[in-house]
């Protein structure tokens, strides 16, 4: 079975940093893109960026880029969004999911359980 | 970016009833569109890819239609545990997009 297992919730201060990650099974990490989503609370689902673990090639939303940083342990199958320093308005629901089909251009499939991180002062 | 507009925003429906939802584009995507549902606290769930294409086990009630820059979702005869909200994903360029939700509420 293909399952992504997202770390637990996180509470922060702003200024802080934080990396959450996501470990992926059932399947070869090296052969799908992973992408990351952040959903607001109360909002919709805004993609973030994705990752191909077997070379780390990356690509970033125009909204997030040079705000988080999206990287893979290949040899321990896991995707990771970084944060350098978190805000308030960080605090959302994350989610990886994994990009169906050996290409970019394709629909995400299986979703993590999400991870809450709440940036507070 | 595409954009996607989804609507309505939300809607109020009864067991059985019909329910379409629809999603426009601000360019054409060809087929490129997934259609997913999320309940209350759970992570979005794939329902239709390929604009028309059913997932592996989604129930046939649930449909996909549509190409270019007019898409919808329709679900036949809407059951207790279809009230979610849906939203609507373009994958033909990046950045990806999504649309920005229906709610189904029951009436």
């Amino acid at each position: 079975e293909v399952q992504l297992v997202q770390s637990g919730a996180e509470v922060k201060k702003p200024g802080e940093s934080l990396k959450i990650s996501c470990k992926a099974s059932g399947y070869s990490f090296t052969s799908y893109w992973i992408g990351w989503v952040r959903q607001m609370p109360g909002k919709g689902l805004e993609w973030m960026g994705i990752i191909h673990p077997g070379d780390s090639d990356t690509t970033y939303s125009p909204s997030f880029q040079g705000q988080v940083t999206i990287s893979a342990d290949k040899s321990i199958s896991t995707a990771y969004l970084q944060w350098r320093s978190l805000k308030a308005s960080d605090t959302a629901m994350y989610y990886c999911a994994r990009l169906v089909g050996a290409t970019m251009y394709n629909w995400f499939d299986p979703w993590g359980q999400g991870t809450q991180v709440t940036v507070s002062s | 970016a595409i954009q996607l507009t989804q609507s309505p925003s939300s809607l109020s429906a009864s067991v059985g009833d019909r329910v379409t939802i629809t999603c426009r584009t601000s360019q054409g995507i060809s087929s490129a569109l997934a259609w997913y549902q999320q309940k209350p606290g759970k992570a979005p769930n794939l329902l239709i890819y390929d604009a028309s294409s059913l997932e592996s086990g989604v129930p046939s009630r649930f449909s996909g239609s549509g190409s270019g820059t007019d898409f919808t979702l329709t679900i036949s005869s809407l059951q207790p545990e279809d009230f979610a909200t849906y939203y609507c994903q373009q994958f033909n360029n990046y950045p990806l997009t999504f649309g920005g939700g229906t709610k189904v509420e029951i009436k």
